[in-house]
């Protein structure tokens, strides 16, 4: 069974550093990643995904993320954080081709201060 | 065009209530899915439709149900509500539900079982 998992509960960055949220994932076949950002009362935005090609994945709002198969990693990062970024971050893997259905990470709070 | 509208945001009901949730997909998609998301057990999936048919389905009792209209519009219910049912409930639309076709999610229904 497929399966994501984000090790940091909490990620706290000054403004203007860069900033990295985790992910380590689990899958039988080929890997189809997601990142979602979630703003307190609201749903969850879609960032960027990994299907195939390039390893460095480019997204929303000055996000990207490094696919690395060998440490199944897919690590989110931005080089210069802003504290509008403060947020809930959320990793996510297909489910076995079963369409719209994604398997969650629990989620990484990233406080970003001034 | 429009996002994946939910309705309504906010519910309160009693134990033992039934509960009925709508879910307005962005115009040509045809799948939508459901979530289900609480502190303790973060974003659970609870089905997902396609045309009108169940495509997957979570590991929700029998309690929880949906189904989806011939325009993509799709309701879910609860039957015989529990405490435990409180709940923010995200709803996400798809182009096709494909491995490709990021979920596009609504701002969700708080539903709060006393």
């Amino acid at each position: 069974a497929q399966s994501v998992a984000q090790p940091e509960d909490q990620v706290n960055v000054a403004e203007g550093n860069p900033l990295t949220v985790k992910c380590t994932y689990s899958v039988s076949g080929n890997p189809y990643l997601f990142w979602y950002v979630q703003y307190p009362n609201r749903g969850l935005q879609f960032l960027l995904k990994y299907i195939t090609g390039d390893n460095l994945v480019k997204g929303s709002y000055g996000f990207e993320a490094e696919f690395n198969k060998s440490q199944t990693s897919f690590h989110l990062k931005k080089p210069s954080a802003l504290v509008s970024d403060s947020a809930l971050y959320f990793c996510a893997v297909r489910d076995d081709n079963q369409g719209g259905k994604l398997i969650f990470g629990q989620g990484t709070e990233l406080s970003v201060k001034p | 065009k429009a996002g994946v509208t939910q309705t309504p945001r906010y519910l309160i009901k009693t134990r033992g209530q039934q509960v009925t949730l709508s879910c307005s997909p962005i115009s040509g998609h045809r799948s939508v899915s459901w979530y289900q998301q609480t502190p303790g057990q973060g974003l659970q999936f609870l089905f997902e439709y396609f045309s009108e048919t169940q495509r997957n389905k979570g590991n929700f009792p029998g309690r929880f149900s949906g189904r989806q209209f011939s325009n993509s519009r799709s309701e879910m219910n609860v039957s015989t509500l529990e405490l435990g049912d409180s709940a923010l409930y995200l709803c996400a639309s798809s182009s096709t539900g494909g491995d490709n076709s990021p979920l596009h999610f609504g701002n969700g229904t708080r539903l709060t079982v006393t």
